[in-house]
């Protein structure tokens, strides 16, 4: 079966704009998670979203991000006013459940100029 | 809060040659999960291992062994007989505990250590 898929694979816009990425996870997986690389760095959690129930946004670095998704499908993470800080790779991963092991997509790499 | 630290920014080895990635995580909880990643090039995170906090085994696959000592809060990965196709940067990750509300699940990863295998 298909794994996760993430597009943009990248995408270059610039500061001010607002950018939006998308991820298609593994069909029938509840748990979806968005992650931030910046480069050299580790993942850093965004946020989580299990099935219907309101999702973790523990990880937004600020107002400007925000996600959303619908059941068990696609989502979403809007990025509004880019910073040039905001240039990173963003990885999106989704899972069975929330004990179960995390499938990551190719990500996202975004340039803010 | 949850901390992995990989103290290894970056390893070259020659092919054949066994090497250890360290991986030393800080947590309060009594029960947690680690991980394991690699991220070739191409930059797809793939998934190694899990291991749960209660379980102190070592396990080996083939080429690879991990070695969790909770005593020391670590959980090191060990390439045995390194190939080039090793080549990779491994992340250890961390995750909150069971029933940590809609905490649990997300990851806290390492920095990462680049491993360089040379034919």
């Amino acid at each position: 079966g298909a794994g996760v898929s993430q597009s943009p694979s990248n995408k270059v816009t610039e500061k001010g704009k607002d950018v939006e990425l998308r991820c298609d996870p593994i069909s029938g997986h509840t748990a979806l998670y968005w992650y931030r690389q910046r480069l050299g760095q580790g993942l850093e959690f965004l946020i989580y979203f299990q099935g219907n129930s309101a999702p973790d946004k523990s990880g937004l670095p600020s107002d400007r991000f925000s996600a959303e998704r619908t059941g068990e499908s696609v989502s979403t993470l809007t990025i509004q006013r880019t910073q040039q800080e905001d240039s990173a790779v963003y990885l999106c991963a989704s899972s069975l459940d929330r004990i179960s092991e995390q499938f990551f997509g190719p990500g996202t790499r975004l340039t803010v100029l | 809060a949850q901390k992995v630290t990989q103290a290894q920014t970056e390893i070259s080895v020659v092919e054949k040659e066994d090497v250890t990635l360290d991986c030393v995580y800080e947590t309060r909880d009594t029960t947690y999960y680690l991980f394991w990643y690699k991220q070739p090039p191409s930059g797809e995170l793939v998934f190694l291992i899990r291991r749960n906090s209660f379980d102190e085994q070592n396990e080996i696959s083939g080429r690879y062994s991990w070695n969790f000592q909770k005593s020391t809060s670590s959980f090191n990965f060990t390439i045995t007989a390194s190939q080039v196709v090793d080549s990779a940067v491994y992340f250890c990750a961390l995750s909150a505990p069971p029933g940590g509300g809609t905490s649990y699940g997300k990851l806290t990863f390492g920095q990462g250590t680049i491993l360089t295998v040379h034919p």
